[in-house]
């Protein structure tokens, strides 16, 4: 069964520490990964596409990369507007997106 | 704001009852996605639909249906409700059939009593 697991479930960093979060995916046929941003009662907000092993991509402080297994999201010195909710997922080859449980990411002044 | 509208951004309603949901998607993208998400289940696909015709279902009910008009806007209906509905429904739209940025509403949060 294609599955999207996301660590850790929570995460507590201070403004400037950076981290990475990570996404692993047994998803057979993966088209895509998919990393998004939801904040508390809103929909996802699109942060980046990944489509093969090695690609990297970047905006701001967050740089997303991906693997065959797994994908990382890194945040390099996090500010407190940071905090949201990040979310992974797979697109199977029917184009539904799995998505992970997402990680709560808190940034402290 | 990602282009994509969904109304009405909040419903309650009983046991029982029959309710729709209404999402215009971006200008221009002919996929609409419906997903659910609970505090439980996470965010979990419902059902795709390509330029009018269904292309992909996921975890649908069967007391569950949807359709794309075509202007393209979807409804999402949602009948003989149990408390266990209750839930932030999204809807999501992209250009094209898959493997793209799929554009996600502000959602409706839809509390069954």
């Amino acid at each position: 069964e294609d599955q999207v697991t996301q660590s850790p479930e929570a995460l507590r960093l201070q403004e400037g520490e950076s981290s990475s979060l990570n996404c692993s995916y047994t998803v057979s046929g993966l088209r895509g990964l998919f990393w998004y941003r939801q904040d508390p009662g809103k929909g996802p907000e699109f942060l980046f596409t990944l489509y093969s092993a090695g690609e990297e991509k970047e905006k701001e402080r967050l740089k997303a990369t991906l693997t065959k297994k797994e994908s990382f999201l890194h945040i390099t010195a996090p500010k407190p507007e940071d905090s949201a909710t990040y979310l992974c997922a797979g697109e199977d080859q029917g184009g539904k997106l799995i998505f992970g449980q997402g990680t709560e990411l808190s940034v402290k002044p | 704001d990602s282009g994509v509208t969904q109304t009405p951004k909040h419903l309650i309603t009983a046991t029982g009852q029959r309710v729709t949901l209404r999402c215009s998607p971006r200008s221009g993208d002919l996929s609409v996605y419906w997903y659910q998400q609970s505090l439980d289940q996470g965010l979990q696909f419902l059902i795709q639909y390509y330029n009018g015709e269904e292309r992909a279902k996921g975890n649908i009910l069967e007391r569950f249906s949807a359709q794309q008009f075509p202007d393209l806007h979807s409804e999402l209906n949602l009948s003989s409700l149990e408390l266990g509905d209750s839930a932030l429904y999204f809807c999501a739209s992209s250009v094209g059939r898959g493997r793209e940025t799929q554009y996600f509403g502000p959602g409706t949060r839809l509390l069954v009593l």
